[in-house]
């Protein structure tokens, strides 16, 4: 079975820092790791995703991810946040590219 | 090539009643995946249905069914709709084992 577990449920950071989105899973096979952006009443935006390969993975809108299989991690970066990146983060992991197990979501404050 | 379309985007309904809702998969995908996200929560996966058959299921009781038709579009039934349904149900569609594009999915309240 797969999951995933987001670190905090609200993120705060001031305009121009770094945007750091903890993302911990748990799969018996090697995963697909995801981060989705949702932004209010829109469907999920794909940021980013990991299948093999290069373990740091660049995504859209500046955004980042580096796999690290010894501490199960996926963790989102942003070098500076913009006041546009104010919106619902979910981490995600799925044993193919479409049957997909979400965490329960991050939402990320931008503070001027 | 046009994207995933959802439909109604919002609807109210009673507890008890049936609701269907539609989804249009985007042009070339075979393979459509229905989701409910709970307020506050994170996705959930329903099932997904791949050429006209279901092709795995999530923790959803039977009261939540499906249909695909051949030309690849989708519809979600819900029966006996309770409280605890109301969400936004958000589809996806693909072509198989390839990435999954999302509607803008369909928000279901429940009275």
């Amino acid at each position: 079975a797969q999951s995933v577990t987001q670190l905090g449920s609200h993120v705060s950071v001031s305009e121009g820092a770094l945007v750091l989105l903890r993302c911990n899973y748990s799969s018996s096979v090697p995963p697909y790791l995801f981060w989705y952006v949702q932004y209010p009443n829109q469907g999920l935006q794909l940021l980013l995703k990991y299948t093999t390969g290069a373990t740091l993975v660049k995504g859209i809108n500046g955004f980042e991810a580096e796999f690290k299989k010894s501490e199960t991690s996926f963790h989102l970066t942003k070098p500076s946040a913009h006041m546009s990146d104010a919106a619902e983060y979910f981490c995600a992991v799925s044993e193919r590219d479409d049957k997909i197990i979400f965490g329960k979501g991050t939402r990320l404050h931008i503070l001027p | 090539e046009t994207g995933v379309t959802q439909s109604p985007t919002h609807l109210i309904k009673t507890r008890g009643q049936q609701v269907t809702l539609r989804c249009s998969s985007q042009s070339g995908h075979n393979t459509v995946s229905w989701y409910q996200q709970a307020l506050g929560q994170g996705p959930q996966f329903i099932f997904q249905y791949y050429r006209e058959e279901e092709n795995g299921r999530g923790n959803f009781p039977p009261r939540f069914s499906g249909l695909q038709f051949p030309n690849y579009s989708s519809e979600l039934n819900v029966n006996a709709l309770e409280l605890d349904d109301s969400a936004l149900y958000l589809c996806a569609s693909s072509l198989l084992d390839t990435e999954a594009f999302f509607g803008q999915g369909t928000r279901l309240t429940v009275v």
